[in-house]
């Protein structure tokens, strides 16, 4: 049981380029969401997922696309990326949507930008 | 909008002394308040929740926090901080009725020896 997976760990881009964050969880969970982690900002939420096919935006949703066509994957695309969105991009899972559940986190990429 | 704040960035206590890590929030409806912590180049970790029922719960760790409706606070606490316990800790509150969960900036607990 590996949990909430994230791959790459660690990711340079240059202004312009394009690229996939990846995000796997094999807890069956419904409910799959990005954030943003930046200095004394907390976690930003990005974009978030109830189920296979349903996405919605959360608080930072420019710049980023998710889809979701399978309960496990929830991959985040940058289209153009910008230095603003260098970061510490995680994503979490949560067993009850909308409601009382805890999330399970993964161990984040951390994006530069330059 | 809900929100959360987290009013010290760094909260300094010694060794075997209470800790204190204070949230207060902002929420249409009940809400559904969370603590989590960081350590260094990890994920979050959930430590504990409140949904319902006493205002005292227990969490991970021998954590504790307090939910006070009237003060919109869920302050965490410690009686007997540990070294181990320094890491970053966040609040977060979901209303009742949402799927967003939003964060605190953030706290970053010291405890020296």
């Amino acid at each position: 049981n590996a949990g909430v997976t994230q791959t790459p760990k660690f990711q340079v881009l240059k202004t312009g380029q394009s690229m996939t964050l990846q995000c796997a969880q094999d807890m069956n969970h419904e409910y799959m969401s990005w954030y943003r982690q930046d200095p004394g900002m907390g976690l930003r939420l990005i974009h978030y997922s109830v189920g296979a096919g349903i996405t919605d935006q959360g608080e930072v949703p420019n710049g980023y696309n998710v889809s979701r066509s399978t309960t496990e994957d929830f991959p985040l695309r940058l289209l153009s990326a910008a230095p603003s969105q260098t970061s510490v991009y995680f994503c979490a899972t949560n067993l009850l949507i909308g409601g009382a559940g805890e999330q399970y986190f993964g161990p984040g990429t951390r994006l530069t930008v330059t | 909008a809900q929100s959360v704040a987290q009013p010290e960035d760094q909260v300094n206590v010694a060794e075997g002394n209470p800790l204190t890590v204070k949230c207060t929030y902002s929420v249409s409806g009940n809400p559904y308040l969370f603590w989590y912590v960081q350590y260094p180049n990890r994920g979050l970790q959930f430590l504990l929740k409140y949904i319902t029922g006493d205002n005292l719960v227990k969490g991970s760790y021998g954590f504790e926090a307090e939910f006070n409706k009237s003060q919109t606070s869920f302050h965490l606490k410690k009686p007997s901080a540990l070294v181990s316990d320094s890491a970053l800790y966040f609040c977060a509150v979901r209303d009742n009725a949402g799927n967003m969960l939003t964060f605190g900036g953030g706290t970053r607990l010291m405890v020296k020896p």
